[in-house]
Protein backbone atom coordinates (compact mmCIF):
# COMPACT_ATOMS: atom_id res chain seq x y z
CA UNK A 1 0.00 0.00 0.00
CA UNK A 2 1.73 3.56 -0.82
CA UNK A 3 1.62 5.69 1.46
CA UNK A 4 2.73 9.63 0.85
CA UNK A 5 3.84 12.27 3.46
CA UNK A 6 4.88 15.50 3.19
CA UNK A 7 8.08 17.42 4.81
CA UNK A 8 9.09 21.28 4.41
CA UNK A 9 9.03 24.32 6.37
CA UNK A 10 6.29 25.43 7.84
CA UNK A 11 6.57 29.16 7.79
CA UNK A 12 7.81 31.30 4.84
CA UNK A 13 8.53 35.20 4.44
CA UNK A 14 6.62 36.36 1.27
CA UNK A 15 8.85 37.06 -2.11
CA UNK A 16 10.34 34.18 -0.58
CA UNK A 17 10.37 30.40 -2.38
CA UNK A 18 8.52 27.98 -0.49
CA UNK A 19 10.22 24.78 -0.35
CA UNK A 20 8.31 20.94 0.34
CA UNK A 21 9.02 17.24 -0.67
CA UNK A 22 7.03 14.56 -0.41
CA UNK A 23 8.40 10.86 0.31
CA UNK A 24 6.91 7.63 -1.29
CA UNK A 25 6.68 4.74 0.46
CA UNK A 26 5.40 1.04 0.09
CA UNK A 27 5.86 1.24 -3.91
CA UNK A 28 7.48 2.37 -6.65
CA UNK A 29 7.22 5.83 -7.65
CA UNK A 30 8.28 4.83 -11.19
CA UNK A 31 4.67 3.76 -11.68
CA UNK A 32 2.55 6.84 -11.63
CA UNK A 33 2.08 9.96 -11.87
CA UNK A 34 2.29 12.45 -8.38
CA UNK A 35 0.36 15.38 -7.47
CA UNK A 36 0.91 18.28 -5.58
CA UNK A 37 -2.39 19.70 -4.25
CA UNK A 38 -3.74 22.83 -1.79
CA UNK A 39 -6.05 23.82 0.90
CA UNK A 40 -6.44 27.57 1.76
CA UNK A 41 -7.66 27.19 5.14
CA UNK A 42 -11.20 27.39 5.38
CA UNK A 43 -11.44 26.91 1.51
CA UNK A 44 -11.73 24.42 -1.10
CA UNK A 45 -9.07 22.26 -3.23
CA UNK A 46 -6.55 23.76 -5.89
CA UNK A 47 -4.91 20.97 -7.91
CA UNK A 48 -1.28 22.91 -8.44
CA UNK A 49 0.95 20.28 -10.81
CA UNK A 50 2.10 16.67 -11.23
CA UNK A 51 5.16 14.87 -12.56
CA UNK A 52 5.73 11.79 -14.04
CA UNK A 53 9.01 9.54 -12.71
CA UNK A 54 10.96 10.02 -15.90
CA UNK A 55 10.69 14.15 -15.30
CA UNK A 56 7.98 15.75 -17.61
CA UNK A 57 5.75 17.88 -15.93
CA UNK A 58 2.34 19.36 -16.16
CA UNK A 59 1.20 22.72 -13.92
CA UNK A 60 -1.91 24.33 -13.18
CA UNK A 61 -2.21 27.11 -15.39
CA UNK A 62 -3.08 29.92 -12.65
CA UNK A 63 0.45 28.58 -10.80
CA UNK A 64 2.90 27.64 -13.69
CA UNK A 65 4.54 30.87 -13.87
CA UNK A 66 5.95 30.33 -9.83
CA UNK A 67 6.33 26.68 -9.87
CA UNK A 68 8.52 23.91 -10.18
CA UNK A 69 7.90 19.97 -9.67
CA UNK A 70 11.05 17.71 -9.70
CA UNK A 71 11.38 14.02 -9.25
CA UNK A 72 14.16 11.78 -7.26
CA UNK A 73 13.72 8.67 -7.72
CA UNK A 74 16.92 7.67 -5.85
CA UNK A 75 15.21 8.86 -2.92
CA UNK A 76 11.66 7.92 -3.88
CA UNK A 77 11.06 11.68 -3.42
CA UNK A 78 9.20 14.07 -5.32
CA UNK A 79 9.23 17.72 -4.92
CA UNK A 80 7.83 21.46 -4.85
CA UNK A 81 9.24 24.88 -5.07
CA UNK A 82 7.04 27.78 -5.30
CA UNK A 83 8.25 31.02 -5.99
CA UNK A 84 7.89 34.65 -4.94
CA UNK A 85 4.77 33.34 -2.25
CA UNK A 86 2.41 35.79 -0.47
CA UNK A 87 -0.43 35.15 2.04
CA UNK A 88 -2.21 33.97 -0.67
CA UNK A 89 -0.28 30.91 -0.95
CA UNK A 90 -0.86 30.11 2.68
CA UNK A 91 -2.90 26.87 2.54
CA UNK A 92 -2.26 23.12 3.49
CA UNK A 93 -0.37 21.42 0.89
CA UNK A 94 -0.72 17.57 0.09
CA UNK A 95 0.75 15.31 -2.03
CA UNK A 96 -0.77 12.53 -4.01
CA UNK A 97 -1.00 9.76 -6.07
CA UNK A 98 -1.86 11.01 -9.76
CA UNK A 99 -3.55 11.58 -12.30
CA UNK A 100 -4.54 7.33 -12.05
CA UNK A 101 -6.87 5.38 -13.38
CA UNK A 102 -8.58 2.50 -11.67
CA UNK A 103 -10.86 0.02 -13.26
CA UNK A 104 -13.91 -1.63 -12.11
CA UNK A 105 -14.76 -4.69 -14.44
CA UNK A 106 -13.71 -4.03 -18.04
CA UNK A 107 -14.30 -0.06 -17.46
CA UNK A 108 -11.27 2.01 -16.66
CA UNK A 109 -11.55 5.34 -15.34
CA UNK A 110 -8.74 8.28 -15.47
CA UNK A 111 -7.63 11.47 -13.65
CA UNK A 112 -8.19 10.53 -9.76
CA UNK A 113 -5.76 10.62 -7.13
CA UNK A 114 -5.42 8.42 -4.74
CA UNK A 115 -3.92 8.30 -1.71
CA UNK A 116 -2.98 11.33 -0.58
CA UNK A 117 -0.57 12.17 2.34
CA UNK A 118 -1.70 14.04 5.92
CA UNK A 119 -0.97 17.41 4.08
CA UNK A 120 1.57 20.14 6.26
CA UNK A 121 0.24 23.69 6.81
CA UNK A 122 2.38 26.35 5.56
CA UNK A 123 2.33 30.16 6.44
CA UNK A 124 3.58 33.08 4.59
CA UNK A 125 4.28 35.70 7.06
CA UNK A 126 7.00 38.19 8.07
CA UNK B 1 -14.38 30.45 -7.55
CA UNK B 2 -13.93 26.81 -8.65
CA UNK B 3 -14.73 25.40 -12.24
CA UNK B 4 -16.81 22.61 -10.63
CA UNK B 5 -19.86 23.93 -8.41
CA UNK B 6 -21.45 22.48 -5.42
CA UNK B 7 -23.91 23.58 -2.53
CA UNK B 8 -21.73 25.21 0.51
CA UNK B 9 -23.64 23.00 2.60
CA UNK B 10 -26.27 20.40 2.84
CA UNK B 11 -27.98 18.66 6.00
CA UNK B 12 -30.16 15.47 6.88
CA UNK B 13 -30.94 13.65 10.47
CA UNK B 14 -29.22 10.10 10.75
CA UNK B 15 -31.28 7.70 8.66
CA UNK B 16 -32.32 10.17 5.83
CA UNK B 17 -30.96 10.09 2.27
CA UNK B 18 -29.02 13.74 0.80
CA UNK B 19 -27.86 14.28 -2.43
CA UNK B 20 -24.87 16.39 -3.12
CA UNK B 21 -24.65 18.11 -6.85
CA UNK B 22 -21.64 18.89 -8.66
CA UNK B 23 -22.21 21.04 -11.77
CA UNK B 24 -19.73 21.74 -14.55
CA UNK B 25 -19.87 22.76 -18.69
CA UNK B 26 -19.30 20.98 -21.65
CA UNK B 27 -15.17 21.81 -21.50
CA UNK B 28 -15.26 18.96 -18.28
CA UNK B 29 -18.10 16.94 -16.92
CA UNK B 30 -20.32 17.79 -20.25
CA UNK B 31 -17.30 16.23 -22.38
CA UNK B 32 -17.78 13.00 -20.96
CA UNK B 33 -14.78 13.09 -18.46
CA UNK B 34 -15.09 11.03 -15.07
CA UNK B 35 -16.14 12.82 -11.99
CA UNK B 36 -14.74 11.41 -9.00
CA UNK B 37 -15.78 12.00 -5.22
CA UNK B 38 -13.55 12.79 -2.26
CA UNK B 39 -14.52 12.78 1.71
CA UNK B 40 -12.66 14.86 3.92
CA UNK B 41 -13.25 14.64 7.43
CA UNK B 42 -12.35 17.00 10.00
CA UNK B 43 -8.63 17.47 10.47
CA UNK B 44 -7.66 14.91 7.91
CA UNK B 45 -6.58 14.73 4.28
CA UNK B 46 -9.19 14.24 1.30
CA UNK B 47 -9.71 10.38 0.65
CA UNK B 48 -11.13 9.14 -2.28
CA UNK B 49 -14.81 8.12 -2.48
CA UNK B 50 -15.79 7.44 -5.57
CA UNK B 51 -14.54 7.23 -8.72
CA UNK B 52 -15.85 6.53 -12.19
CA UNK B 53 -18.97 8.75 -11.37
CA UNK B 54 -20.26 5.37 -9.70
CA UNK B 55 -17.18 2.96 -8.40
CA UNK B 56 -16.59 3.12 -5.10
CA UNK B 57 -13.38 2.14 -3.61
CA UNK B 58 -13.05 -1.27 -1.33
CA UNK B 59 -13.94 -0.28 2.29
CA UNK B 60 -16.77 2.41 1.24
CA UNK B 61 -20.13 1.39 2.01
CA UNK B 62 -22.96 0.81 -0.32
CA UNK B 63 -24.83 3.73 1.46
CA UNK B 64 -23.09 5.86 -1.36
CA UNK B 65 -23.61 6.16 -4.88
CA UNK B 66 -22.81 8.23 -7.81
CA UNK B 67 -24.58 9.38 -10.93
CA UNK B 68 -23.68 11.58 -14.07
CA UNK B 69 -25.51 13.31 -16.52
CA UNK B 70 -24.67 16.03 -19.02
CA UNK B 71 -23.03 18.65 -17.21
CA UNK B 72 -23.50 17.51 -13.86
CA UNK B 73 -22.90 14.76 -11.36
CA UNK B 74 -24.33 13.91 -7.86
CA UNK B 75 -23.40 12.00 -4.29
CA UNK B 76 -26.08 10.49 -3.01
CA UNK B 77 -26.08 9.18 0.66
CA UNK B 78 -28.64 6.92 2.28
CA UNK B 79 -29.35 6.33 5.75
CA UNK B 80 -27.03 8.93 7.25
CA UNK B 81 -24.65 8.02 10.34
CA UNK B 82 -23.19 10.30 11.94
CA UNK B 83 -19.70 9.57 10.87
CA UNK B 84 -20.71 10.91 7.61
CA UNK B 85 -20.33 14.44 8.64
CA UNK B 86 -17.12 15.81 6.42
CA UNK B 87 -16.79 17.97 3.69
CA UNK B 88 -17.40 16.46 0.32
CA UNK B 89 -15.51 17.49 -3.01
CA UNK B 90 -16.10 16.31 -6.85
CA UNK B 91 -13.12 16.55 -9.29
CA UNK B 92 -12.78 15.87 -12.98
CA UNK B 93 -10.75 17.27 -15.82
CA UNK B 94 -10.98 20.33 -17.79
CA UNK B 95 -9.50 19.93 -21.33
CA UNK B 96 -9.75 24.32 -21.53
CA UNK B 97 -7.49 24.08 -18.49
CA UNK B 98 -5.73 21.15 -19.27
CA UNK B 99 -5.83 19.61 -15.70
CA UNK B 100 -7.94 18.64 -13.28
CA UNK B 101 -10.02 20.85 -11.28
CA UNK B 102 -12.20 20.38 -7.91
CA UNK B 103 -15.45 22.03 -6.70
CA UNK B 104 -16.16 24.22 -3.98
CA UNK B 105 -16.89 21.39 -1.32
CA UNK B 106 -19.86 20.88 0.31
CA UNK B 107 -20.05 20.72 3.97
CA UNK B 108 -22.64 17.57 5.61
CA UNK B 109 -24.21 18.40 8.94
CA UNK B 110 -25.83 14.82 10.44
CA UNK B 111 -28.51 16.83 12.77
Amino acid sequence: QVQLQESGPGLVKPSETLSLTCTVSGGSISSNYWSWIRQPPGKGLEWIGYIYYSGSTHYNPSLKSRVTISVDTSKTQFSLKLTSVTAADTAVYYCATGPKRSCSGDRCYKNLFDPWGQGTLVTVSS
Amino acid sequence: QSVLTQPPSVSGAPGQRVTISCTGSNSNIGAGYDVHWYQQLPGTAPKLLMYGNNNRPSGVPDRFSGSKSGTSASLAITGLHAEDEADYYCQSYDSSLSGSVFGGGTKLTVL
